[in-house]
């Protein structure tokens, strides 16, 4: 079963453009979750998604940020427009039903690194 | 405010050695409580999922205990190996609004000698 997919691995923009991270999650999986980390900080929490429905995104960072998650499936994040304080990793992770034991494990993709110059 | 501190920041043992890593958190009113382990330039593999009515959670050489009242978790490793050297990270749930958002703390950095 292919895990939770991430693209691009890496991304290296202007301060001032538009990036657009992509999240694939693992097939079944109703809820997507976005996380990230910034330069010697723990991994921060931004939004979580349960089929296309944002559920909870008290911790998106400021109108900059977009995520969507057409069709329940895959997921965009899009930062517009990028600052410098924007660089760090970003985390997807999804899981299957946070009230069920096992299936409410959170599977993390590999991160996209981006830098923002 | 959920906060999760991990103690010690970093570690370094030699091969074989049994070890406790140690997680502690401000809000006793978790969901659940997932560690997981991150190796270098990859993202987080998920170790052990321990719910909040339980109070340990055991996979292979990984014992995972939880005391919710305390506020603390603990990851005991047996025997440990060179390929266990990763940066250890805990996170409890917490869930308000329906949404079930993990909560990092800083992690601790094992390295296994071998």
């Amino acid at each position: 079963e292919a895990g939770v997919t991430q693209f691009p691995s890496h991304s290296v923009i202007e301060k001032g453009q538009t990036v657009t991270l992509r999240c694939d999650p693992i097939s079944g999986h109703d809820n997507l979750y976005w996380y990230r980390r910034v330069m010697g900080k723990e991994i921060k929490f931004l939004l979580h998604f349960v089929k296309e429905s944002k559920q909870d995104e008290s911790g998106m960072p400021n109108n900059r940020f977009l995520a969507e998650r057409t069709g329940g499936t895959y997921s965009t994040l899009k930062v517009q427009p990028a600052e410098l304080e924007d660089s760090g990793v970003y985390f997807c992770a999804s899981s299957q039903d946070p009230h069920r034991g096992e299936e409410e494990t959170q599977y993390f993709g590999p991160g996209t690194r981006l830098l923002v110059l | 405010k959920q906060e999760v501190t991990q103690i010690p920041a970093a570690l370094s043992v030699p091969e074989g050695e049994n070890l406790v890593l140690n997680c502690s958190f401000t809000d006793s009113a978790i969901y659940n409580l997932q560690w997981f382990r991150q190796d270098p330039g990859k993202g987080l593999t998920s170790l052990l999922l321990i719910q909040s009515s339980q109070r340990e959670q055991t996979s292979g050489r990984l014992n995972a205990s939880l005391d919710k009242s305390s506020g603390r978790s603990t990851l005991y490793i047996a025997a440990s190996q060179p390929g266990d050297s990763a940066t250890y990270l805990c996170a409890p749930t917490y869930s308000g609004a329906g949404s079930y958002q993990l909560t990092f703390g800083k992690g601790t950095k094992l390295s296994v000698i071998p």
